[in-house]
């Protein structure tokens, strides 16, 4: 079984600032994906970012990046250059091999400060 | 493509009333899933689907059934309401495994 912790229910930042939020995963699969998703205050999920375990790189996408540390187990998010609408609730998630569908975890709230 | 769609997106019930709540994709997406999200708790799945005619539960089932006739659709049937399925449900399908997993825009339920 996946199991997803995210163990900042909140964080602030400043814009214009980086920020990291933090995600640790456990799984005894070899072969698993790592995502992240946004939830503004609207409510829709938006896929952010995707690593796969035998990613050799670390994934990017714009501003977003996962810092994927395979032996600890974590798929930190890191955003560059916060901005005021980035502040929203993120899910890191995962997905084992096989036929397994996505677990999340709990979330952090991000908050962005002008 | 309209993506995955969900209706309705509001909707109250009486406890002890049945609905289902439908869910599509027009996207031939294999994977399809439903999570109820509530406060605190992030996105729990009830049941999943890895293409038509084969379902699966997932964390928490009770109280709900679902079918998979056809590739597109997906609906999620409350057998009998309860105020404990007060909640946002979200549909979500993926091309597979390795897929970004695309939402719906929720159903918001209030079982009264």
């Amino acid at each position: 079984a996946q199991k997803i912790t995210q163990t900042q229910p909140g964080m602030f930042v400043q814009e214009k600032e980086a920020v990291t939020l933090d995600c640790t995963y456990d799984t005894s699969d070899q072969s698993y994906g790592l995502f992240w998703y946004k939830q503004p205050s609207s409510g829709e999920m938006i896929f952010l970012i995707y690593q796969g375990s035998y990613d050799e790189q670390n994934a990017t996408e714009g501003r977003y990046s996962l810092n994927f540390q395979k032996a600890r187990k974590s798929a930190n998010l890191v955003i560059s250059a916060s901005q005021l609408g980035d502040s929203a609730m993120y899910f890191c998630a995962m997905r084992g091999s096989g036929n397994t569908p996505l677990v999340f975890g709990k979330g952090t709230r991000l908050s962005v400060i002008a | 493509n309209a993506g995955v769609t969900q209706t309705p997106k509001f909707q109250v019930l009486k406890t002890g009333q049945s609905m289902t709540l439908q869910c599509a994709q027009d996207m031939n997406h294999e994977y399809m899933s439903w999570y109820r999200q509530d406060p605190g708790m992030g996105l729990r799945l009830i049941h999943y689907s890895v293409g038509a005619g084969i379902t699966d539960q997932g964390e928490v089932p009770n109280g709900y059934n679902v079918s998979r006739s056809t590739t597109e659709d997906f609906p999620l049937r409350l057998l009998s309401a309860a105020p404990s399925q007060t909640s946002v449900y979200f549909c979500a399908s993926s091309r597979g495994p390795r897929g970004g997993q695309f939402f719906g825009p929720g159903t918001r339920l209030t079982v009264l």
